[in-house]
């Protein structure tokens, strides 16, 4: 069975510019996370999303935003780019009914 | 506000001795109470969760315990192996486990001396 899958894996953006990041959830799951990993500040939650609707936010800014399309893939944007958003952006998904949620490998960016 | 304190932030134990790792959280709301466990270049995996209505669940050589009036719940593993060497987050959430908005403990760096 097809894990969670992010891409790309490795992405290098400069100052100022935005990226976006795509995770395809397991298949079935409609429920769909991304988290913030940085060694300073641990593991943060971004936004959740369950069929297509934002269903939680964290503290971020609103440069950062997402989607999720009707096949439950999502997409994460990350607009005007600093050196701070250099991070490890993990999706997780889930069914959404209380059975765990699974992560993918993450994309490592790398802002410069 | 720190809404979830996990101890020790390291840990080294040699074969065959038991690992335990504490998470304390503030938010009574929360219902759903998972370890998670993560390896280099790689996300975190769901290693074993408990409800607030038992206070134990063993899976293999994994433990939690969870104590709901001092708002705690830790992770034993027992008989720890090189194997198990890796990061372990505690992950408390609200909606039974149905809602993806976690919040993540700092981890805890396991190393097992062979």
């Amino acid at each position: 069975k097809a894990g969670v899958t992010q891409t790309p894996r490795y992405l290098i953006k400069t100052r100022g510019q935005q990226v976006t990041l795509s995770c395809s959830p397991i298949s079935g799951h409609r429920s769909v996370s991304w988290y913030q990993q940085t060694p300073g500040q641990g593991l943060q939650f971004l936004f959740e999303y369950f069929s297509e609707t934002q269903r939680n936010k964290g503290n971020f800014p609103g440069r950062f935003s997402g989607r999720q399309f009707s096949n439950s893939r999502s997409e994460m944007n990350v607009s005007t780019l600093e050196l701070g958003d250099s991070a490890l952006y993990l999706c997780a998904s889930s069914f959404s009914r209380g059975d765990g949620y699974t992560f993918g490998s993450g994309t490592r960016l790398t802002v410069v | 506000q720190q809404q979830v304190k996990q101890s020790p932030q390291s840990l080294i134990v040699q074969k065959g001795g038991i690992s335990i790792i504490n998470c304390a959280y503030e938010n009574t709301a929360f219902d759903y109470f998972p370890w998670y466990q993560q390896f280099p270049g790689k996300g975190p995996a769901l290693l074993i969760a408990i409800r607030p209505d038992v206070s134990e669940k063993k899976e293999g050589r994994f433990t939690i315990s969870f104590n709901k009036s001092a708002k705690q719940f830790s992770l034993h593993i027992m008989d720890s192996q090189p194997g198990d060497s890796a990061t372990y987050f505690c992950a408390p959430g609200a909606g039974g486990g149905s809602q993806g908005n976690l919040i993540f403990g700092k981890g805890t760096k396991l190393s097992v001396k062979p």
